[in-house]
């Protein structure tokens, strides 16, 4: 089955410390997105990503950075440069040329310690 | 900045009653006006993408109406059941082929 997969679920971090997180595609989709949400917020992106080996800040960029060296995966590292990292981090994919309803990942819950 | 609202942020009703929220959006630049259900410690699942002005979709006891021309969509939820407890996100997509911005959503509660 074609689907869109995050890992890992749940994530701690030390304070000061990167991490990246994972999220990869098997639906043969050119773009790929990273949107993060926070309690009484909806979803903000942080980055996107429409070919390989592109991408582009979206309103909230600042922290973080990626890398799209394959089609099929779009990894987010969360920098100790982020100043509030605790969030939950949602991956998406679609197709490039509209309607482009995105396909959801699960999402990963971090945690800053 | 695009500004994608939803309206109300929470709803509580009982099993049984119908229900409806609002999505307002920009009125220029529209191409697609997307509804995805969310369900706690799952994925956002899509329910509707709706183009043309007028459109109404359905699934189930789930429509949708669509009015381009003053920015808005309606989600109507007819006889809810506890199943239907969710978020429910509506998101703009323009024509300048840019990510879709979403709404806050409507977290709807359906009691039993």
């Amino acid at each position: 089955d074609g689907g869109i997969t995050q890992s890992p679920k749940y994530l701690f971090r030390k304070e000061g410390q990167n991490v990246t997180l994972s999220c990869e595609q098997n639906l043969n989709h050119d773009a790929m997105y990273w949107y993060r949400q926070d309690p009484g917020q909806g979803l903000r992106l942080i980055y996107y990503s429409q070919i390989v080996n592109d991408f582009q800040k979206g309103d909230i960029a600042e922290g973080y950075s990626v890398s799209r060296e394959k089609k099929e995966s779009f990894p987010l590292t969360v920098t100790s440069a982020q100043k509030n990292p605790t969030a939950f981090y949602l991956c998406a994919s679609s197709i490039l040329r509209g309607p482009r309803g995105y396909t959801f990942g699960s999402g990963t819950r971090l945690t800053v310690v | 900045i695009l500004n994608v609202e939803q309206s109300p942020q929470s709803l509580h009703v009982q099993e049984g009653d119908s229900t409806n929220f609002t999505c307002s959006f920009p009125s220029s630049n529209f191409y697609a006006l997307h509804w995805y259900r969310w369900e706690t410690a799952k994925s956002p699942e899509a329910l509707f993408v709706m183009t043309l002005n007028g459109d109404e979709k359905k699934k189930g006891r789930i429509s949708a109406t669509l009015n381009t021309k003053e920015g808005y969509s309606y989600l109507y939820i007819k006889g809810s059941q506890p199943e239907d407890s969710a978020t429910y996100l509506c998101a703009f997509e323009n024509s300048g082929n840019t990510p879709l911005v979403f709404g806050k959503g409507t977290r709807l509660s359906v009691i039993a």
